[in-house]
């Protein structure tokens, strides 16, 4: 158990719907980040919050939005939704700011968009 | 931008077989980490390499990072069924402010 926790586990929505995930950091982790995984492919790297605020963007959507909370959790927000959309996330947290500390992810939220 | 290379993309092996896969960076690394997924699964952080020309073992694991710090290797000694999975390279720039780039992993499938 690496201590991140994401919920919903499943979601399945029709385009054009809205939907919010969300993660729990490990307890101490002031880092959180949102992945996104398509079938059989790497992560892809949506953006990065940092105690409150927004450290690093990827190539994350104007669709989509996140922000983090002052108890630390995230939302990582998907509106518009589109078939492409359909995807694991995973939420992974560290302790620093940077990239020298490892990351521990969540087990994903398996988003389906009909 | 930073581009982290990771060949083969796939590998299927003989239980007891080695395996190696590689990990190449389009630029200089200022550390490389390698996370192992599980078919169904989340990544699992295995091991940091932070100096030049780093060798780590992890029982049947052994982890290279390059003396130029842009590539790095895992091999894996007489694989087993449990060594099934994805295994990524991820690495930041060293300049300041980079991020951490995966590659895009090598699927490892352990015939029993």
């Amino acid at each position: 158990d690496s201590g991140v926790t994401q919920t919903p586990k499943h979601l399945i929505t029709a385009t054009g719907q809205r939907v919010t995930l969300r993660c729990s950091p490990r307890s101490g982790d002031l880092s959180v980040y949102w992945y996104q995984q398509s079938l059989d492919q790497g992560l892809q790297f949506l953006i990065q919050y940092y105690n409150g605020e927004e450290r690093a963007k990827g190539n994350i959507l104007e669709r989509f939005s996140a922000q983090q909370f002052p108890d630390l959790h995230s939302e990582l927000n998907l509106s518009s939704l589109e078939l492409g959309d359909s995807a694991l996330y995973f939420c992974a947290s560290s302790v620093a700011s940077g990239y020298n500390s490892p990351l521990h992810f969540g087990n994903g939220t398996r988003l389906t968009v009909t | 931008g930073q581009q982290v290379m990771q060949i083969p993309q796939y590998q299927h092996v003989q239980e007891g077989e080695d395996f190696t896969t590689y990990c190449n960076s389009s630029t200089t690394l200022s550390n490389i980490q390698w996370y192992k997924q599980r078919p169904g699964g989340h990544p699992v952080f295995l091991i940091q390499l932070v100096k030049s020309g780093e060798v780590k073992k992890q029982k049947r694991l052994t982890f290279q990072f390059g003396e130029a710090k842009k590539n790095s290797s895992l091999h894996i000694t007489a694989t087993q069924t449990t060594d099934v999975g994805t295994y990524f390279c991820a690495g930041p720039g060293e300049t300041s402010g980079s991020r951490l780039t995966f590659g895009e992993g090598t699927q490892l499938t352990v015939n029993p």
